[in-house]
């Protein structure tokens, strides 16, 4: 059963700084990974979707780079701006069978750029 | 555009009543999904349906039921039985391409009241 976590938990951090997120999977039979951001109250919004054929996937300050025989992918955002905080996460589709297409997210990583 | 909607943004439920939040996409894509979030237990995935008339039961599917009878729409019921529907739902649409991510709705928040 894929297991997907991320580190850390919460982050807090001054304007400006450059920040790494960080997602761990147990399955590495992946087809990609996707990466989410989640304001209060709302839906998912996705910003990058990188193939397991991709080494990274660049959006803007936002960077995802993916190792998939290690299971694990970050997300560098650059110049972080106090808009920039929400709650990311990260999602790994089930790569075959009967429970094709569902996604494993991981618990979310809560992201406070403060002036 | 193209997106998923989702409605009510808000709903109360009484005790005992079934409720149905809506979905639509019209984005043309095959697969559905419908995720319940709680505070401190992310997102866990309720039914899902890669095609018209047929769906499978998720993580968490008891007290809950859908339907599919269009490609647009997958609507989900909370039914009486659902003991702690107090949740964030969300509806998410793939074309079950793996070269195409996963898009989500905007979410409906149920309450009991």
């Amino acid at each position: 059963k894929q297991e997907v976590t991320q580190i850390p938990a919460a982050l807090s951090v001054p304007e400006g700084e450059n920040l790494v997120l960080n997602c761990s999977f147990t399955d590495s039979a992946i087809y990609n990974l996707q990466w989410f951001r989640q304001d209060p109250g709302k839906g998912l919004t996705s910003l990058l979707l990188i193939q397991s054929s991709q080494r990274e996937q660049t959006s803007g300050r936002l960077n995802a780079s993916l190792d998939k025989s290690s299971g694990r992918s970050t997300l560098y955002i650059a110049a972080s701006q106090p808009g920039d905080s929400a709650t990311y996460l990260c999602a790994v589709p089930n790569a075959g069978g009967t429970s094709y297409g569902k996604l494993t997210f991981g618990q979310g990583t809560i992201l406070t750029v403060h002036p | 555009d193209g997106g998923i909607t989702q409605s009510p943004k808000y709903l109360f439920r009484k005790e005992g009543q079934n409720v149905t939040l809506s979905c639509e996409q019209n984005l043309n894509h095959d697969a559905m999904y419908w995720y319940r979030q709680d505070p401190g237990q992310g997102l866990r995935l309720i039914y899902y349906s890669q095609i018209v008339n047929d769906f499978q039961k998720g993580d968490i599917a008891e007290g809950y039921s859908v339907s599919r009878e269009k490609k647009e729409s997958f609507p989900l019921t909370v039914t009486s039985a659902q003991k702690n529907p107090t949740a964030f739902y969300l509806c998410a649409s793939n074309p079950l391409d793996s070269n195409y991510g996963y898009t989500f709705g905007s979410g409906t928040r149920l309450t009991v009241v």
